[in-house]
């Protein structure tokens, strides 16, 4: 199975600044025919579904703002929130979709300094 | 409007058994794979259990796999999630979520999820 990690577990930013969170796959999820990575960002807040944030590592979602982008390939992958919102705050998760398990990341919590 | 709909859930014994449904509207449910995953309290995202359109593919996650069964009604447009043999590790809030595009494929996102329905593994 493909193992997901995510760095750091929490961290806290000032409004209107820069949040970024690690992603790391134990195998590559970049699909050599397509040039793919199956790779996609969830934002969970308590009390919601799950929501779809970005997808293919670096495209986002229909009506996510564009302060969320995703970045990587291969193993190594990066989310990144431009400006930090209060409506931002939430534990977002990494998951891979190259295998059929399609496991998920342990999750960051992000907070308002 | 893309609608999922979970219920079924509940307390129940260890070993015993309960089944959710998901009831999907406002989108073509017999052209989606759709997929359940959980929360544990506490806990991560899990991936549970994934279906094909036409119920003639699925994936399980190993810890439930001969206990739970996933199955759908395109009819009815509903989603299932058989789960016997229950433990208390079963416990869980469980979200039914709908693979993102239609097609052959289940190795997509999920672009739509239900608010959630609590299953309860307890004595």
């Amino acid at each position: 199975d493909i193992v997901m990690t995510q760095s750091p577990d929490s961290l806290a930013v000032s409004l209107g600044e820069r949040a970024t969170i690690s992603c790391k796959s134990s195998q590559s999820v970049l699909y050599s025919s397509n040039e793919l990575n199956y790779l996609a960002w969830y934002q969970h807040k308590p009390g919601q579904p799950p929501r779809l944030l970005i997808y293919w590592a670096s495209t986002r979602e229909s009506g996510v703002p564009d302060r969320f982008s995703g970045s990587g390939s291969g193993t190594d992958f990066t989310l990144t929130i431009s400006g930090l919102q209060p409506e931002d705050v939430a534990v977002y998760y990494c998951q891979q979709y190259y295998s059929s398990t399609f496991t998920f990341g342990p999750g960051t919590k992000v907070d308002i300094k | 409007e893309v609608q999922l709909v979970e219920s079924g859930g509940g307390l129940v014994q260890p070993g015993g058994s309960l089944r959710l449904s998901c009831a999907a509207s406002g989108f073509r449910f017999s052209d989606f794979w759709m997929t359940w995953v959980r929360q544990a309290p506490g806990k991560g995202l899990e991936w549970v259990a994934t279906l094909k359109q036409d119920g003639s593919e699925n994936f399980h996650l190993d810890s439930v796999k001969g206990r739970f069964t996933i199955s759908r009604d395109n009819a009815k447009t509903s989603l299932a999630l058989q789960m016997n043999s229950l433990r208390v590790e079963d416990t869980a809030i469980y979200y039914c979520a709908r693979v993102r595009l239609r097609g052959s494929s289940p190795y997509e996102a999920f672009d739509f999820w239900g608010q959630g329905i609590l299953v309860t593994v307890s004595s």
